[in-house]
């Protein structure tokens, strides 16, 4: 099946720096990829959907100014905290949009990262 | 826009005994899919099933089969023969054709018990 790798894993930083988040569509070409932000125990909340070569989409309420998204190619996806603040604190998951192995639309989750700003 | 509701925030089932989650949703769109995904403790999210709406026949995978009711927008999972690995949080999802987003239930966070 295809597969979505996240890096990093987790990580931990100062509050006032910026953190990059790499999405990965390892064995196909995603066209769209999306970033979720996920509190415990709560459901996923769609940030933005990002496609290739072209602007990333926020949902209303996310800042872009803050969440700097960039697809570079049909593999790559990169999510950007700026200035990240303890509220930022979150798991963020990606996601890309494929096809299965008999055409099915569907999308792939990457493992999501663990981020805590101290 | 999509909604999706989960009423069913916590539920539990004994080993090998069968189980189902609801999962409504509305939406004024003819052509969309729907999805649940597993969520287990390490996070990372699943794919369990998936259903087209223009299909009228229900989905199955395995133990996993779905009761897909379009008229009524409700797409239940069934698991059948629970094991202690089915423990985790399902997510319902709608996924909109054109733009690809999808729009995820609150879950339901089920425990198999021995």
């Amino acid at each position: 099946g295809a597969v979505v790798s996240q890096h990093p894993s987790w990580v931990i930083c100062k509050s006032g720096t910026s953190v990059k988040i790499e999405c990965r569509s390892l064995d196909f070409q995603a066209t769209t990829m999306f970033w979720y932000r996920q509190f415990p125990k709560q459901s996923l909340m769609l940030m933005a959907t990002s496609n290739e070569g072209s602007k990333a989409t926020y949902e209303q309420g996310v800042e872009k100014d803050k969440f700097l998204i960039n697809h570079a190619s049909l593999t790559l996806s990169t999510l950007t905290v700026t200035s990240a603040h303890p509220e930022d604190s979150s798991f963020y998951i990606c996601s890309a949009r494929g096809l299965t192995s008999g055409g099915s639309d569907t999308q792939y989750f990457g493992p999501g990262t663990r981020l805590t700003v101290l | 826009a999509q909604t999706v509701t989960q009423s069913q925030p916590e539920m539990s089932v004994q080993e090998a005994e069968t189980v189902t989650l609801s999962c409504t949703y509305d939406t004024s769109e003819n052509n969309y899919y729907l999805f649940w995904y597993k969520q287990p403790p390490s996070r990372q999210m699943i794919l369990v099933i998936r259903q087209e709406a223009y299909k009228q026949q229900n989905a199955m995978e395995n133990r996993f089969s779905v009761n897909f009711q379009k008229a009524a927008k409700s797409f239940s999972l069934k698991i059948s023969d629970s094991q202690l690995g089915d423990t985790a949080m399902y997510f319902c999802a709608f996924m909109n054709t054109n733009a690809g987003k999808s729009t995820f239930g609150d879950g339901t966070t089920l425990t198999v018990k021995p």
